[in-house]
This record gives C-alpha cells, sequence and structure tokens, in this order.
C-alpha cells in the first residue's frame, strides 16, 4: 500500500533533548512537509521540501531543523531550542504544485 | 494574523440534513482551495478542492463552493452521515510562480467539528 507513515506515534521528550521524528512515504512524491497542530488550532507549517537536499522554513522553523537525503524521507528534529514543544507532529507529501497534500497519521510530542 | 478563517468551532446537523461548513479568507493571492477532513489520533484526509478559475466543484456527496469577491468558500453535505462526523479544514494556497516559492504552501484554518445525529 502506498502511503506515509509516521513514527513513533508518541514520543516523550526531556528537557533539553534533541529529538527525531521519522517521516517516511512511498508515493514517488517530489515535495514533502512538516506542520504542528496545536489544540484548537489549524496546522502550521514548520517546514518544507521540494526536492531532494532541499528545503524551506515555513512559517514556525525556530527550534526545528530538518534533512532530506533521499526522496521517501524527510526527518524533524526538534532541538531544546523549542521552548514548547508539545503538540501533535504531522508530516505530509504531495506530487507537487496544486496537487493535493496527502497526511501522515501524526506524531503526538510531550515533555516530561 | 489568521489568514484563513473558519469562524464556527463547531456545528451540529441531523443525518439526512444538510451539513454547511464556511470558511472565509483575507488573502488575494490564495487561487487554490481544499477541503480537509480528520479524525481524532489521525492525518487528515483531502476530501475537495476548487480553483479560483471556478465556482463549484461538485464530487459526490460533497460540494464546494467560491465565492471570490467575498473572499468565501462553503462545504456542503448532502445528505449528512454520522460517519460524515470529523473535524472538517479549509486550506488555501497561493498561485505557484516560476520560482516555485509558493510551491503548494497551504495555509489551513483552525477548523470546524461536525456532528451528524442519527
Amino acid at each position: 500500500d502506498g502511503g506515509i507513515t509516521q513514527s513513533p506515534k508518541y514520543l516523550f521528550r526531556k528537557e533539553g533533548q534533541n529529538v527525531t521524528l521519522s517521516c517516511e512515504q512511498n508515493l514517488n512524491h517530489d515535495a514533502m512537509y512538516w506542520y504542528r497542530q496545536d489544540p484548537g488550532q489549524g496546522l502550521r507549517l514548520i517546514y518544507y521540501s521540494q526536492i531532494v537536499n532541499d528545503f524551506q522554513k515555513g512559517d514556525i522553523a525556530e527550534g526545528y531543523s530538518v534533512s532530506r537525503e533521499k526522496k521517501e524521507s524527510f526527518p524533524l528534529t526538534v532541538t531544546s531550542a523549542q521552548k514548547n514543544p508539545t503538540a501533535f507532529y504531522l508530516c505530509a507529501s504531495s506530487a507537487g504544485g496544486n496537487q493535493p497534500q496527502h497526511f501522515g497519521d501524526g506524531t503526538r510530542l510531550s515533555i516530561l | 494574523d489568521q489568514q484563513v478563517k473558519q469562524n464556527s468551532p463547531s456545528l451540529s446537523v441531523q443525518e439526512g440534513r444538510i451539513s454547511i461548513l464556511n470558511c472565509d479568507y483575507t488573502n488575494s493571492m490564495f487561487d487554490y482551495f481544499l477541503w480537509y477532513k480528520k479524525y481524532p489520533a489521525e492525518g487528515p484526509t483531502f476530501l475537495i478542492s476548487i480553483s479560483s478559475i471556478k465556482d463549484k466543484n461538485e464530487d459526490g456527496r460533497f460540494t464546494v463552493f467560491l465565492n471570490k469577491s467575498a473572499k468565501h468558500l462553503s462545504l456542503h453535505i448532502v445528505p449528512s452521515q454520522p460517519g460524515d462526523s470529523a473535524v472538517y479544514f479549509c486550506a488555501a494556497s497561493e498561485e505557484v510562480d516560476a520560482g516555485g516559492t509558493s510551491y503548494g504552501k497551504l495555509t489551513f484554518g483552525q477548523g470546524t467539528i461536525l456532528t451528524v445525529h442519527p
């Protein structure tokens, strides 16, 4: 089955610790995206990548980092600089342009 | 600055009736609009989209209407079913330019919780 896989589903972070969220897609999509959802709010764009080895900051990139070394993979690192990391993180991919984005099932990150 | 707004946090309708979800936007550069449906603890699922060159797009029970002059779009679900109960997000993207700087970037509304009662 083609789709987007995010892991883990739940993640706990200690203060001062970096954590990495995994996102893998087998849809052969060029573009990939990371969003954050907070309660009662819409999705906000963290980073996006149009093509391998290229990525751009979204609206709320501070405290996050990404890499795009393979077409299939777009991991997101939540660094210790992100002061309010507790949220639901969603990864998406698309064929590009105005093609609809397809989402994974998300990772819920909490602070211990 | 909320460029895409869904002013109704929740909507409750009876099974078989019409559900109308509304969305307003402020950015006149938006030219492509989408509706997503989301269940708890899952990612959003694409429902239907519309380009700014159209004012209506229909797919089965779902119809999206776009009023560009009012910067308003709506999603109609007819007839509504209990399985339609979910959070609905509208989203918008700007024209993709030659430089690709708006390459499919979506701006989402806050979402509307739809509950369809049997």
